[in-house]
């Protein structure tokens, strides 16, 4: 069972709206990360934090925002939702020991109309 | 530059038959590769890892992987396929010789038949 959740699992909102997507973990990791999900499968790193007050923007540019005020939440906001924003969003986590793998949530797909 | 390729998009298998999966990679020095799982409407979930030592890894469901380091390869394989191991599945590797984070291939996805 994992222990980083998601909400919401889905999420149906309309164009130009203020959304959050909502990720925690119980594991105490140090490291997490936001990925996008195109409909083909890929995986886009977008924002990841090494630590309380440590955000860092990805590898796929983003319009998305996020913030790292407890070790335990990572939440991932888009201040103006638009269609391209449809995709799947995957939050992730690990330990600070560099080979530790991944532990993902079950993620939110978001679709904007 | 690190990076990893998985040049099927789709692996097509009958059960109870072995299945591999490919995954190359290109890294600067020694590289530490995963393999994860995804099921529908989840997250990935991780099978298992090389880091170092033994080149047969072994990992989760019976699965096991070969790092091959003269072909820079990392397949995937499981001796007697499932139906259930229907799924996506990831290759990833990062170089620990450098700061960078772990890079993902584009997935395959493996379909196992009745």
């Amino acid at each position: 069972e994992a222990d980083i959740y998601q909400t919401p699992r889905y999420l149906v909102i309309g164009t130009g709206k203020k959304i959050t997507l909502e990720c925690s973990q119980t594991m105490g990791h140090d490291k997490m990360y936001w990925y996008q999900q195109d409909p083909g499968m890929e995986l886009h790193l977008i924002h990841y934090s090494y630590g309380v007050n440590s955000t860092e923007k990805g590898d796929l540019s983003s319009e998305s925002t996020v913030s790292r005020i407890r070790t335990e939440h990572f939440p991932l906001t888009l201040e103006s939702a638009r269609p391209s924003h449809t995709s799947q969003y995957l939050c992730a986590s690990t330990t600070a020991i560099y080979n530790s793998p991944l532990h993902f949530g079950n993620g939110t797909r978001l679709t904007v109309t | 530059a690190q990076s990893v390729a998985q040049p099927e998009d789709q692996v097509n298998v009958a059960e109870g038959n072995p299945l591999t999966v490919k995954c190359t990679y290109s890294v600067s020095g020694n590289p530490y590769l995963f393999w994860y799982v995804q099921y529908p409407n989840r997250g990935l979930q991780f099978l298992l890892k090389y880091i170092t030592g033994d080149n047969l890894v072994k990992g989760s469901y019976g699965f096991e992987a070969e790092f091959n380091k003269s072909q820079t390869s990392f397949h995937l394989k499981k001796p007697s396929a499932l139906v259930s191991d229907s799924a996506l599945y990831f290759c990833a590797v990062r170089d620990p010789g450098t700061a960078s984070k772990l890079t993902f291939g584009t997935g395959t996805r493996l379909q196992v038949t009745l």
